[in-house]
């Protein structure tokens, strides 16, 4: 079966950093990817990893342990247009979506 | 734009009805999903289709069906709906039909049921 944990809600202040944890128990897996998806609105794909390590995209990065079934999104410079839930989803067959972590940032 | 599109936006239908839900994904892309999400929650997988075949199968009720046509675009039915069906859903879409793709959301259906 697949199971993810994320943190419900999170709260950081414009311009700070804040890391989203996410961890999974997957029966399989083809990689792990983190969706951002404002209130009504569609998700949109932020990154994908694959690998062991660090992948940086701006001022977002993810980060991967395959061994340690852990996942985390990092933001940097936070910005009000952040105040976002994001979602953690793991590859494995077909994807399996945390149930997300809401972001509030406040001035 | 993610290039997927779903008709309607809103729909609003009472209890017992049916209703079909549209997809058209993205040039190119052969994979089509299924979301459910209701209010407050995360996105419920329902069904995959690839290339007009059916490859996995969430959790979705026998009251939902679903298929992909030729022409690549997907339909969703919900059947004898409930006011717990009320819900956002979501189609996406991708190249392939493995784990690895990135998934492409359309804007989605908000579905009322009275």
């Amino acid at each position: 079966g697949q199971n993810i944990d994320q943190p419900t809600e999170m709260t950081a202040t414009e311009g700070a950093i804040v890391q989203i944890n996410c961890t999974y128990q997957t029966s399989g897996f083809n990689g792990l990817f983190w969706y951002q998806q404002h209130a009504g609105e569609a998700p949109t794909f932020l990154s994908y990893n694959v690998l062991d390590g660090l992948e940086e995209k701006g001022r977002f990065s993810s980060f991967l342990s395959r061994s340690k079934g852990y996942s985390y999104l990092l933001l940097k410079e936070l910005q009000m247009k952040d105040s976002a839930s994001y979602l953690c989803a793991v590859g494995a067959g077909k994807s399996t979506f945390g149930d997300g972590t809401t972001l509030t940032v406040k001035p | 734009d993610s290039g997927v599109t779903q008709t309607p936006k809103h729909l609003i239908t009472a209890t017992g009805q049916r209703v079909t839900l549209r997809c058209s994904p993205r040039s190119g892309d052969l994979s089509v999903y299924w979301y459910q999400q209701s209010l407050d929650q995360g996105l419920q997988f329902l069904i995959q289709y690839y290339n007009g075949e059916e490859r996995a199968k969430g959790n979705i009720l026998e009251r939902f069906s679903a298929q992909q046509f030729p022409d690549l675009h997907s339909e969703l039915n919900l059947s004898s709906l409930e006011l717990g069906d009320s819900a956002l859903y979501f189609c996406a879409s991708s190249v392939g039909s493995s784990g690895t793709d990135t998934q492409y959301f359309g804007p989605g259906t908000r579905l009322t049921v009275l």
